[in-house]
């Protein structure tokens, strides 16, 4: 079975400035995706950035990047400029890429804060 | 289509009694998840439809537990004699057919049992 695993539960940063987030990840599989959600205070998550295990190439979305380490099982996610909106449960989540198989697995989540 | 909805969004019950959940996804999503959320701890996967065919159900599902997504449209899921260990967040999410896309999740229904 998957497991993915946050080992920050909590990280805070200055306004303007740079985090990164850690998360690494289990599985025998080769072809798989990566995606990293953002949940705000009693808000539904959404998608902040997806990685395809066969792409070399790290996303990128604006402001959000990934470094993907796949011999390392490693798939971080850094935040540049930080705002104030940023703050929120970041979760890390795995998807087999094989047939039928939909389910995220999820890491435990790492409280953000952004200090003003 | 405004997103994912769930009905209610807080639900307090006495441990015993049944309660049901609604989530209504995105028109076109044909795919649906339930994921159970406890606090301080990232969603886990309960269940998947395809359409109206329930395809995948986790061990955590037990047989107090029964989702229900009977034209394919809305889901529903429901504890029977719940327990206070069934307090969490039961989020619903779905996603389209085609491609290998994101799921869209909703705001969740907290569950509190007493």
């Amino acid at each position: 079975a998957q497991t993915v695993t946050q080992s920050q539960p909590e990280m805070s940063v200055q306004e303007a400035e740079t985090v990164t987030l850690s998360c690494t990840y289990d599985t025998s599989e080769s072809d798989y995706y990566l995606f990293w959600y953002k949940q705000p205070p009693s808000r539904q998550m959404i998608l902040v950035i997806r990685q395809e295990a066969y792409k070399q190439q790290n996303a990128t979305e604006n402001r959000f990047s990934v470094n993907f380490q796949k011999a390392a099982k490693s798939f971080s996610l850094k935040i540049s400029d930080s705002q104030l909106g940023d703050a929120a449960m970041y979760f890390c989540a795995y998807r087999s890429a094989s047939s039928g198989a939909q389910k995220l697995v999820f890491g435990q989540g790492t409280r953000l804060t952004i200090n003003p | 289509d405004t997103g994912v909805s769930q009905d209610p969004r807080h639900k307090i019950t006495k441990r015993g009694q049944n309660v049901t959940f609604r989530c209504d996804p995105i028109s076109e999503h044909n795919r649906l998840y339930w994921y159970r959320q406890t606090l301080g701890q990232g969603p886990e996967f309960l269940t998947y439809f395809q359409n109206e065919a329930q395809l995948e159900k986790s061990r955590l599902l037990s047989d107090r537990f029964s989702a229900e997504r009977p034209k394919g449209s809305f889901s529903t899921l429901e504890i029977q004699r719940t327990e206070q260990g069934d307090s969490a967040m039961y989020l619903c999410a779905s996603s389209p057919r085609v491609g290998n896309t994101e799921a869209f999740f909703g705001q969740g229904t907290r569950l509190t049992v007493v």
